[in-house]
């Protein structure tokens, strides 16, 4: 296992709504990443944080939000919900020093 | 953009075969490079890294190669097991700029008793 811990395992919601996903890293982790994946394709980089601020994002809207806790955990948020953002939400986590990360087993998210 | 393909989606190998994926990345400032295993259901499990300085690397029963020169990575499976079934994904991460994976599509490989 890798250490990373993410819930919920599911969530539905429906269009409009905001949701918030949670992950906590590995102890000593500062520096997590977050990471959509549709069927079939490979994960999206959202953005990433370090010592709770964001240090980088990747091609998603601003309703597309996070957190970070001095305590290794992480939130991400959406709001206003939309039918495309149903997919699988990966947290990933790693030391800055490092180079690998670690994935979380992520939220299925499905939007109706 | 930059991005990281593979050629093949999905690959059958018969057990005990040996099993070769491919990988072709765009950004040639890229330097890490790491191959992911999934399993349905699950997040991606790290399997074996290479950095741009390498040409080789092994793990037990793997092995990944890096060809800089056409911009090619792979991954050897040895001794192909049914627990190898899975979808392996290369990431690409890039030296300069936001430190971000950058994913294929990924392969599946089925593993033929």
């Amino acid at each position: 296992e890798t250490g990373v811990t993410q819930s919920p395992t599911h969530l539905i919601k429906t269009r409009g709504q905001q949701v918030t996903l949670r992950c906590s890293s590995q102890s000593g982790h500062n520096t997590v990443s977050w990471y959509q994946q549709a069927l079939g394709q490979g994960p999206q980089f959202i953005f990433q944080y370090y010592r709770e601020e964001e240090n980088g994002r990747g091609n998603f809207p601003p309703r597309f939000s996070g957190l970070q806790f001095p305590n290794y955990s992480s939130e991400l948020n959406v709001n206003a919900l939309e039918l495309d953002d149903s997919a699988l939400y990966l947290c990933a986590s790693r030391q800055y020093s490092t180079d690998t990360q670690y994935f979380g087993p992520g939220t299925r998210l499905t939007v109706l | 953009g930059e991005s990281v393909g593979l050629h093949l989606p999905t690959l059958s190998v018969q057990e005990g075969d040996n099993s070769i994926i491919n990988c072709a990345y765009s950004n040639s400032a890229s330097d890490y490079f790491i191959w992911y295993k999934q399993e349905s259901g699950k997040g991606p499990q790290f399997i074996i890294d290479i950095r741009s300085n390498m040409d080789k690397r092994q793990g037990q029963r793997v092995t990944v190669l890096l060809n800089k020169t056409v911009k090619h990575l792979s991954l050897q499976i040895a001794a192909t097991q049914p627990g190898d079934s899975a979808v392996y994904f290369c990431a690409e991460i890039p030296r300069s700029g936001t430190y971000k994976y950058i994913f294929g599509t990924g392969t599946r490989l089925k593993v033929l008793a």
